[in-house]
């Protein structure tokens, strides 16, 4: 079965410090991973996702993740956090259906960035 | 245009009513789902369809029946609200349903039960 913890219900950082969420995963198949981000009143937005290939994936609005396996960690960076990043984050993995190549998204918790000025 | 979009954006209703939700989407998906997002953000995977046929049906009352006319829309309708049922409802859809895809969400729905 597939589990996403993510460590720290709140963030709060300063703007133009680095921001680090926290992401572990647990997966029976090799994982599927993704952050999404949702700011107030809206829809989930996909930052970035790790599927195959290379461990470290950049998104958009400057983040990045790095997939560790031998951590089991999927921890979302950006270097110089800006007011506009205030959010709630979500770390989620795919599950597979079958033996096939459908599934769909287990979600964390989410953590709740706030950026003080 | 909106890529996926669900109406009413807000629904107050009284206990023991029925309502629905709608969902559209433009972008040529084959798979559409319902997420439920409870008061403490947590998000979880009600149904997904993939071309109007059921694929996941997670744990969820039967008073919550989805309904997909054609590939484009899935609904939700709900019998008998309770209380339990408040929540901010999420629509979403992909291409394929693969479990490398991005998902696309509409912008939720919050259901207040009175």
């Amino acid at each position: 079965a597939q589990s996403v913890t993510q460590l720290g219900s709140h963030v709060s950082v300063s703007e133009g410090a680095l921001v680090l969420l926290r992401c572990n995963y647990s997966s029976s198949v090799p994982p599927y991973l993704f952050w999404y981000v949702q700011y107030p009143n809206q829809g989930l937005q996909l930052l970035l996702k790790y599927t195959t290939g290379a461990t470290l994936v950049k998104g958009i609005n400057g983040f990045e993740a790095e997939f560790k396996k031998s951590e089991t960690s999927f921890h979302l960076t950006k270097p110089s956090a800006h007011m506009s990043d205030a959010a709630e984050y979500f770390c989620a993995v795919s599950d597979r259906r079958g033996g096939g190549s459908q599934g769909n998204l287990i979600f964390g918790k989410g953590t709740k960035l706030s950026v003080k000025p | 245009d909106t890529a996926v979009s669900q109406t009413p954006k807000y629904l107050v209703t009284q206990m023991g009513n029925d309502k629905s939700i709608k969902c559209e989407q433009n972008l040529g998906h084959d798979t559409m789902y319902w997420y439920k997002q409870d008061s403490k953000k947590f998000l979880k995977i009600m149904f997904s369809y993939n071309n109007k046929e059921l694929i996941i049906n997670e744990t969820v009352p039967n008073r919550f029946s989805p309904k997909s006319p054609d590939k484009a829309h899935l609904n939700l309708h709900i019998n008998s609200l309770e209380l339990g049922d408040s929540a901010v409802y999420f629509c979403a859809s992909s291409q394929s349903g693969h479990r490398g895809e991005k998902l696309f969400f509409g912008s939720g729905t919050q259901l207040s039960v009175l």
